[in-house]
């Protein structure tokens, strides 16, 4: 499986700022996804980043707070827009391989944990 | 909207005995299922995928999959206290989306 870094781990941010995630993997990968986890809950897909063009969001979640993007098939940035406390949350990347045996199986990164004050 | 539901536990077994953990699922049109481990502080972690009626295993781990009765379960033979964590099902939605549990926590106690 991939290697897949995310940057920052953590960061305290104040309320009404912005802030940038990274997700770098080692190897190109097919799809590329946004996960939030919110403290004591699962995993809700934020959207699917798309290589060279704009994210599809799903239900609940917009481009405007959650901006993404995805240059190329290794990197992609996830920012959380105009910050409010409900923000503070796990952020994490996941990735698949579509050509591979195993197509569907996703990995995730090791997560972006935000608080905001 | 899909949904998955999991008893979120604890799930208490002692060390070396099977822990039983169980998924059930809205969808009757699913098919690909998937249990991650995540420790606390960490990200999940796959440990099976399931595509088919039956078991799969590998290793301590036997995935099960009820397509009539929509529940998926993972069976932990001989636990160990390192396999103390949260167990996260998920369903595939689509396009690779993923719908999961809320997860349940097993303790496995020395």
């Amino acid at each position: 499986s991939a290697v897949i870094s995310q940057k920052p781990s953590r960061d305290i941010c104040q309320r009404g700022t912005s802030l940038t995630i990274q997700c770098q993997v080692d190897s190109q990968v097919t799809m590329m996804f946004w996960y939030r986890q919110q403290p004591g809950q699962s995993l809700t897909l934020i959207a699917t980043a798309n290589q060279g063009s704009e994210a599809t969001y799903e239900s609940g979640f917009v481009i405007d707070k959650f901006p993404i993007s995805r240059p190329n098939l290794t990197f992609s940035t996830l920012t959380v827009s105009n910050m409010s406390p409900e923000d503070s949350s796990i952020y994490l990347c996941s990735v698949a391989y579509r050509d591979s045996p195993r197509w569907n199986e996703q990995f995730f990164g090791p997560g972006t944990r935000l608080t905001v004050l | 909207q899909k949904e998955v539901e999991q008893n979120s536990g604890p799930l208490s077994v002692p060390e070396g005995a099977i822990a039983s953990l169980n998924c059930t699922y809205s969808d009757r049109g699913s098919q690909s299922f998937f249990w991650y481990r995540q420790y606390s502080g960490k990200s999940p972690e796959l440990i099976m995928s399931i595509y088919s009626n039956g078991d799969k295993e590998d290793g301590r781990f036997t995935a099960q999959l009820n397509k009539a009765s929509q529940y998926v379960s993972l069976l932990i033979r001989d636990s160990q206290p390192s396999d103390s964590a949260t167990y996260l099902c998920a369903d595939e939605t689509g396009f690779q989306k993923l719908v999961f549990g809320t997860g349940t926590r097993l303790l496995v106690s020395p």
